[in-house]
């Protein structure tokens, strides 16, 4: 099983340019999720997705937009990119009772 | 709103001894807690997850255990390894329908050979 899967795997960006981060699972979850690491910070949500359908806000949306595109597959959308979202962006998942969170490899974004 | 704080930021051991990380949160209505580990340039790795009605969970070297009521969860390795050598991040989810995690910002593991 190869989890969770995130595209790209590193992003230059310039001030102002937008991009889409791409995650998708194979593990039949409902729950899928959108974080940044910034040092000093751990880890802060920036989207989730309870179920396919369905997009609630977390502690830090400024900037982004998301789209739960089916089951499988939970996208991140940077409209107009900042250098203050420079940044590590995890996509996770989860489902069934336990609720254990999987991560993928994570996308390492630097914004110019 | 939950934090959730991880002292020490940084632990340097030698190999063979058994440690403990700590993990402290200031809302006591969570639903579980997990631990994690990070390695550099990777991906979070689930090491263990207490549901809150439990009060440990054990998975080979590593013992966690949770205390609700004190708002604290430690994780226990023991016989540490060079290979443990990693970040390690604990995160609670609180209870209602809301899964989303609050995590720490983690223990920087040394373990020297």
């Amino acid at each position: 099983n190869a989890g969770v899967t995130q595209t790209p795997k590193f992003q230059v960006l310039k001030t102002g340019q937008s991009m889409t981060l791409q995650c998708a699972q194979d593990m039949n979850h409902n729950s899928m999720y959108w974080y940044r690491q910034d040092p000093g910070m751990g880890l802060r949500l920036i989207y989730y997705s309870a179920s396919e359908g369905t997009t609630d806000k977390g502690e830090v949306p400024n900037g982004y937009n998301v789209s739960r595109l089916n089951k499988r597959e939970f996208s991140l959308r940077l409209e107009s990119a900042a250098p203050s979202q420079t940044s590590v962006y995890f996509c996770a998942s989860s489902g069934g009772m336990a609720d254990t969170q999987y991560f993928g490899p994570g996308t390492r974004l630097t914004v110019l | 709103k939950q934090e959730v704080t991880q002292i020490p930021a940084a632990l340097s051991v030698p190999e063979g001894e058994n440690l403990v990380l700590n993990c402290s949160f200031t809302d006591s209505a969570i639903y579980n807690l997990q631990w994690f580990r990070q390695d550099p340039g990777k991906g979070l790795t689930s090491l263990l997850l207490i549901q809150s009605s439990q009060r440990e969970q054990t998975s080979g070297r590593l013992n966690a255990s949770l205390d609700k009521s004190s708002g604290r969860s430690t994780l226990y390795i023991a016989a540490s390894q060079p290979g443990d050598s990693a970040t390690y991040l604990c995160a609670v989810r609180r209870s209602g329908s809301a899964r989303q995690l609050t995590f720490g910002s983690g223990t920087q593991l040394t373990v020297l050979p």
